[in-house]
């Protein structure tokens, strides 16, 4: 069975920093690989997905991710945060058998300070 | 124009009774799903139906039970509330191996 884990369950970061989030995961084959961002009282909206191809994936809000499988990590990043990044992340692993059985990380929540 | 759509956002309810939730998605997709997110924001999957057929059910008490009417609709329905249901239910949807798209939640509170 896979699993996620995203060691960081809480960041502040500076608006106009740089923000990494990390994700490693467990699974025996090649996973596909997510990233979610929720907002407070708001669903869960898809920043980026990894199925195959090239490990650097681009996503929405300027936002990458780049598969490491020697690390088994799905590593999220953004060059320069905004204020409206402050939210909660999701790392998420499905399984290329079971596709639609994804697994959650714990979440890290992001703080922007001004 | 919302593409999955849950009602009600907020359900508050005495312990023991039985309540619904229903979701719909319009935009087409074969896959539907019902996740809980707990107090600590742990995300986990209960039950996925694809075109209307039970394909995931995770070990979920049998006071849940999901209908699925048609592809489009996903209802979850629960009998003798607990205290420890309180949670947000997401309902999401994808289509064959596209990413899930998820609806805002309801927020379940039991007094």
């Amino acid at each position: 069975a896979q699993s996620v884990t995203q060691p960081d369950i809480h960041i502040t970061v500076s608006e106009g920093a740089s923000l990494e989030l990390r994700c490693n995961y467990s699974y025996g084959a090649t996973p596909y690989l997510f990233w979610y961002v929720q907002s407070p009282g708001q669903g869960l909206q898809l920043l980026l997905k990894y199925f195959s191809g090239d490990t650097l994936v681009q996503g929405i809000k300027g936002f990458e991710a780049e598969f490491k499988r020697s690390q088994s990590s799905f590593n999220l990043r953004k060059p320069s945060v905004h204020w409206s990044d402050a939210a909660e992340y999701f790392c998420a692993v499905g399984a290329t058998d079971s596709w639609g059985k994804l697994q959650f990380g714990a979440g890290t929540q992001v703080v922007v300070t001004p | 124009d919302t593409a999955v759509s849950q009602t009600p956002k907020y359900l508050v309810t005495q312990m023991g009774n039985d309540k619904s939730i229903k979701c719909e998605q319009n935009l087409g997709h074969d896959t539907m799903y019902w996740y809980k997110q707990d107090s600590k924001k742990f995300l986990k999957i209960m039950f996925s139906y694809n075109n209307k057929e039970l394909i995931i059910n995770e070990t979920v008490p049998n006071r849940f039970s999901p209908k699925s009417p048609d592809k489009a609709h996903l209802n979850l329905h629960i009998n003798s509330l607990e205290l420890g249901d309180s949670a947000v239910y997401f309902c999401a949807s994808s289509q064959s191996s596209e990413p899930q798209h998820f609806g805002d939640g309801t927020r379940l509170s039991i007094l």
